[in-house]
């Protein structure tokens, strides 16, 4: 079974741009979460989907915005893109919204320019 | 709001000493214990978890971890550390009702010497 997917894998742009970012679950899993890891905030919780649905979602401020579509796939917008941004994004999925683990993509390296 | 503790940023053991990776939490109920790896450019694997049960927990690639709930306490240990261990170590909390929102700590990056 293939491991959740993320695309880009790199992404450069510049500031005041906005960018999307994807992120494909494993097969089956329809719970969906994000996190940004950056050098000096360390790994912080973004927002997380269900059938669709916003469930959860971290402190971060209204640039940062997401979605799930119907096949589980979610995506995450980030616009007027600050150099503060730089980070990498997680994305990670889980089966149901239970009591299991999440299982982590690779991310996708974002550099504000 | 429940908040975790590495204390330790860096770590250096000799190849196939004993490894211990600390971790402290602050939350008023039991949460749910994570221990996630990181190579470098990598994403997170998932070392082990407790959400109940007993309380010494067996992971992948040999390692455990004890929940302590009068320290709040979830410390990693290893017997034998591989060079292939070296990489960032982060544990994390949920919490129950907190759906898939976790809460990790600093990291500790371990370095092996040969």
């Amino acid at each position: 079974k293939a491991g959740v997917t993320q695309t880009p894998r790199y992404l450069i742009k510049t500031r005041g741009q906005q960018v999307t970012l994807s992120c494909s679950p494993i097969s089956g899993h329809r719970s969906v979460s994000w996190y940004q890891q950056t050098p000096g905030q360390g790994l912080q919780f973004l927002f997380e989907y269900f059938s669709e649905t916003q469930r959860n979602k971290g402190n971060f401020p209204g640039r940062f915005s997401g979605r799930q579509f119907s096949n589980s796939r979610s995506e995450m917008n980030v616009s007027t893109l600050e150099l503060g941004d730089s980070a990498l994004y997680l994305c990670a999925s889980k089966p149901l919204a239970g009591d299991n683990e999440q299982f982590f993509g690779p991310g996708t390296r974002l550099t504000v320019l | 709001a429940q908040s975790v503790t590495q204390p330790d940023i860096h770590i250096t053991v000799s190849e196939g000493a004993s490894l211990e990776l600390r971790c402290n939490y602050s939350y008023g109920a039991t949460p749910y214990l994570f221990w996630y790896v990181q190579s470098p450019g990598q994403g997170l694997q998932l070392l082990l978890k407790y959400f109940s049960g007993d309380t010494l927990v067996q992971g992948i690639k040999g390692f455990e971890a004890e929940f302590k709930r009068s320290q709040s306490s979830f410390n990693l240990r290893k017997p034998s550390v591989h060079w292939s261990d070296a990489a960032e170590y982060f544990c994390a909390v949920g919490v129950v009702g907190g759906g898939n929102k976790l809460t990790f700590g600093t990291g500790t990056q371990l370095k092996v010497e040969l």
